[in-house]
């Protein structure tokens, strides 16, 4: 069964102050490795897409990086309006189906 | 574009009570899905339909049927709702795929069952 962890499950930061969030995954035949951004009361709105190791991709203040075990989503100089919940998700080898980790609430104080 | 939209965004029925979540999208995608979210769950999957024409369960599709009405419209139907159905039900789209497709979601519609 394919499992996806995110941790920590809430980080509180100071503007300015660089962090990363991690996704673990467990996924047979790994085809896309997603991160989304969810505002309270909205829908998951997409960040980024990687397929295989050794791959980053980044917008603005947000990089993802992926390796064969886990996702980083590193924050670069945050700011209050980067306060939000980020979720990770995995499609396998079974199909289209996402598996969605917890997600980790991030809150930037100014 | 409005992408992925969902009608109605709130609702309150009470236990028994049937109701269809409605969701169309305009960005010519052949995948829909309908998730659930639920506080310390996270996003699961209730039905999937491939393309038009097609629908397949998901992780959690007990109590719920779909329907694919075309290749803009995928509808929830909760026949009978139980209170264990109050959630925050999310449609998305993709384009077809093997799995790597993105899928973009609408806004939600939040539903609480008495």
């Amino acid at each position: 069964e394919d499992q996806v962890t995110q941790s920590p499950e809430a980080l509180r930061l100071q503007e300015g102050e660089s962090s990363s969030l991690n996704c673990s995954y467990t996924v047979s035949g790994l085809r896309g490795l997603f991160w989304y951004r969810q505002d309270p009361g909205k829908g998951p709105e997409f960040l980024f897409t990687l397929y295989s190791a050794g791959e980053e991709k980044e917008k603005e203040r947000l990089k993802a990086t992926l390796t064969k075990k886990e996702s980083f989503l590193h924050i670069t100089a945050p700011k209050p309006e980067d306060s939000a919940t980020y979720l990770c998700a995995a499609t396998g080898a079974a199909g289209n189906k996402l598996t969605f980790g917890g997600g980790t609430r991030v809150l930037v104080k100014p | 574009n409005a992408g992925v939209t969902q009608t109605p965004k709130f609702q309150v029925l009470k236990t028994g009570q049937s109701m269809t979540l409605q969701c169309a999208q305009d960005m010519n995608h052949n995948s829909m899905y309908w998730y659930r979210q639920d506080p310390g769950m996270g996003l699961r999957l209730i039905y999937y339909s491939a393309s038009e024409g097609t629908t397949d369960k998901g992780e959690v599709p007990n109590g719920y049927n779909v329907s694919r009405l075309n290749k803009r419209e995928f509808s929830l139907r909760l026949e009978s709702a139980a209170p264990s159905q109050t959630s925050v039900y999310f449609c998305a789209s993709s384009e077809a795929g093997t799995g790597s497709r993105t899928q973009y979601f609408g806004p939600g519609t939040r539903l609480l069952v008495l």
